[in-house]
């Protein structure tokens, strides 16, 4: 039969624009949050992370935004390149028990057009 | 240094053998983590290891599948035997431990194990 694969989400953008994409987290006792983008045939690259104990961190083009009453996260890119191109994944470090505990998010794929 | 370092980068085998993977995480990092990708199911988290000794195994799918990591600088993912369901990336990723903000999770650049 067909297989069906994930349906990631996807947001396209004109060079120069700002771009924001969006992650809800699972597990309110993680501790922890990060940005990933991965692009075709490498393995997913550290962008900014932020702790919970925060709701705002910048980087340079990046803001993180993090809402924990609401379990949401959040990716601002300032003045999209072609090159920021790619799948951006949050992924989300457990507390408590599961201390360490990395888990991704599905994913949401990013095109940028020049 | 050289990062997290994965192989084979590619590995083509028929279904019935055995599949054993490889990595080297960054040296001084005490975290190592196996995670596969597909597009069905997306990133997951198989199994991840604090100072050699793992910790969560929870997400490897079957007894078919199994990890060691007999010192800090190496771990081996084995599939015995592979299916063609098995057929995946699969990401090898390690950090430093420690109490915040010295996290840092970094991933090699995968294998892509195919089982026909």
């Amino acid at each position: 039969g067909e297989s069906v694969g994930l349906h990631l989400p996807t947001l396209s953008v004109q060079e120069g624009d700002n771009s924001i994409i969006n992650c809800a987290y699972s597990n309110s006792a993680s501790d922890y949050f990060i940005w990933y983008k991965q692009e075709s045939g490498k393995g997913p690259q550290f962008i900014i992370d932020i702790r919970s104990n925060m709701d705002k961190r910048q980087g340079q083009r990046v803001t993180v935004l993090l809402n924990k009453t609401v379990k949401h996260l959040s990716l601002q890119i300032a003045a999209t390149q072609p090159g920021d191109s790619a799948v951006y994944f949050c992924a989300e470090n457990y507390g408590g028990t599961s201390y360490g505990k990395l888990t991704f998010g599905q994913g949401t794929i990013l095109t940028v057009h020049p | 240094d050289a990062g997290v370092i994965q192989s084979p980068r590619h590995e083509v085998t028929e279904m019935g053998q055995e599949v054993t993977l490889r990595c080297k995480p960054i040296s001084g990092h005490d975290y190592l983590f196996w995670y596969r990708q597909t597009m069905m199911r997306g990133l997951e988290l198989l199994i991840y290891f604090n100072n050699n000794v793992p910790i969560d195994d929870s997400g490897m799918p079957e007894d078919r599948f199994s990890a060691k990591m007999p010192n800090a600088s190496f771990s081996t993912l084995k599939i015995q035997p592979s299916e063609p369901r098995d057929s995946a990336v699969y990401f090898c990723a390690s950090r430093l431990g420690g109490s915040l903000p010295n996290y840092g999770y970094t991933f090699g650049s995968g294998t892509r194990l195919t089982v026909v």
